[in-house]
């Protein structure tokens, strides 16, 4: 199956820093969301973005489907921002499910 | 338009009971995902349903494990006679008519088994 990896696992961040976080997939896909899983484990949506650029506030996100790699932004962090970010994507050869990264731990600092 | 409904949002289960986790997907959606989430690790596909169909179960464990998305009411995953290793977080997702459009996902089961 499709494998996605998740890079850095963790992140320590000062409040206003800036950060990138990048999601690489091995095989094509038609969908990929990133979430943020706040520290009551409550997952949050924040890009549906299986190509191009959005953003959103602070942060954005863009993937380039050819290379098979997404990056989120997060700029101006704030202490609010702690939590995993998770990317999930769906190959093109599986129908509905998702698979997803094993996520990046932020932790920002005040 | 309310989200993914997921109930309840905690459960204990002795070893060997059985536990029943609930979700009603969002207004429209007709595509059921379930996930489990073992702490300190990511989301693991279990199973995907539409209206009375398993469209795709290859994440399910074998054994004492079961889902339903019935024409009415909520799906239903069931867990039989649980043990220590089946407790984690629970997740329910849906989506729309499309299943390859965004997915949203409710708050979670957290099963504890004791």
């Amino acid at each position: 199956g499709i494998q996605v990896e998740q890079s850095p696992p963790d992140l320590i961040l000062q409040e206003g820093a800036n950060s990138t976080l990048r999601c690489n997939f091995s095989d094509s896909v038609n969908n990929l969301q990133w979430f943020h899983q706040n520290p009551w484990g409550q997952l949050i949506n924040l890009f549906y973005i299986p190509s191009g650029t959005k953003q959103n506030g602070r942060l954005s996100a863009t993937t380039v489907a050819t290379e098979r790699y997404s990056l989120l932004y997060i700029s101006s962090s704030q202490t609010t921002d702690s939590g995993v970010y998770f990317c999930a994507v769906r190959a093109n050869t599986n129908a509905g499910k998702s698979t997803f990264g094993d996520g990046t731990t932020l932790t920002v600092k005040p | 338009n309310a989200g993914v409904m997921q109930n309840p949002r905690h459960l204990v289960r002795r070893r060997g009971q059985e536990a029943r986790l609930r979700c009603s997907p969002m207004k429209g959606h007709s595509h059921v995902y379930w996930y489990r989430q073992l702490p300190e690790e990511g989301l693991k596909f279990m199973v995907y349903l539409q209206k009375e169909n398993i469209i795709d179960e290859s994440g399910m464990p074998k054994e004492r494990f079961s889902a339903e998305f019935p024409k009415e009411g909520p799906s239903i995953l069931r867990i039989q006679q649980v043990v220590r290793g089946d407790s984690a977080a629970y997740f329910c997702a849906s989506s729309g008519r499309n299943m390859n459009t965004e997915a949203f996902f409710g708050q979670g089961t957290r099963l504890t088994v004791v």
